[in-house]
């Protein structure tokens, strides 16, 4: 089944305490990306990358790092989380040209 | 910043009833997608229409895109109360690299 799968699904954590969230994708897909939902604000783009070892910012970078080691795995990383990317996150991917297909989201908490 | 906006931002009607919601955006484009979600779950696509393309059926959804305007519009047509989420729209910049930039949605309740 083609899928984009995030883990983990929910996490509370507290300040300054890196976290890693994974995504993986089944698909083959060249492109994938991370964005925060925020209530009242929609989607917004943290980093995408479009392909192995290529990556940009998005639109709110800031607080995060993202690598891509293999064409599957996007993972981010909150280096020093702090309670303003307490948020709800979601992986993506597609190939060019074709809508995105989600991961279920991760909820994270920052105390 | 955001380029997609919807409108309504709430839209509330009866089953059989049809919804209609636009999306303005600011840039040109490649593209333009639809998106629904349901209550803090995943979104999944619904249509995607090129700026070379006006309008797209896909069953019940119509989409229109105008790109001298810059908007493009959702038509759900004899909704159902299972139709009731949060639909976004979303473009990808005609600019170099991969922005793709969604608007802050529109929430429908579609009531039995």
């Amino acid at each position: 089944e083609a899928q984009v799968t995030q883990n983990p699904r929910y996490l509370i954590t507290v300040t300054g305490k890196k976290l890693t969230v994974t995504c993986s994708q089944n698909m083959n897909h060249e492109y994938m990306s991370w964005y925060r939902q925020d209530p009242g604000l929609g989607l917004r783009q943290i980093y995408y990358s479009m392909n192995v070892e290529v990556t940009d910012k998005g639109d709110v970078p800031e607080g995060y790092k993202v690598s891509r080691k293999e064409k599957r795995n996007f993972p981010l990383i909150l280096e020093s989380p702090s309670p303003n990317q307490t948020s709800l996150y979601f992986c993506a991917s597609n190939t060019v040209g074709q809508p995105q297909h989600f991961g279920d989201g991760t909820r994270l908490s920052i105390l | 910043s955001q380029q997609g906006e919807e409108d309504p931002q709430a839209l509330s009607i009866q089953e059989g009833e049809n919804a209609t919601m636009n999306c303005s955006y600011k840039t040109s484009i490649n593209n333009l997608q639809w998106y629904r979600q349901n209550s803090g779950r995943g979104l999944v696509h619904l249509i995607l229409i090129r700026s070379n393309e006006r309008e797209k059926h896909s069953g019940r959804l119509r989409v229109t895109l105008d790109t001298s305007k810059k908007s493009s519009s959702l038509l759900i047509t004899a909704s159902r109360a299972a139709d009731t989420a949060s639909y976004f729209c979303a473009t990808d910049a005609e600019t170099g690299g991969f922005k793709t930039i969604f608007g802050a949605g529109t929430r429908l309740f579609v009531k039995a």
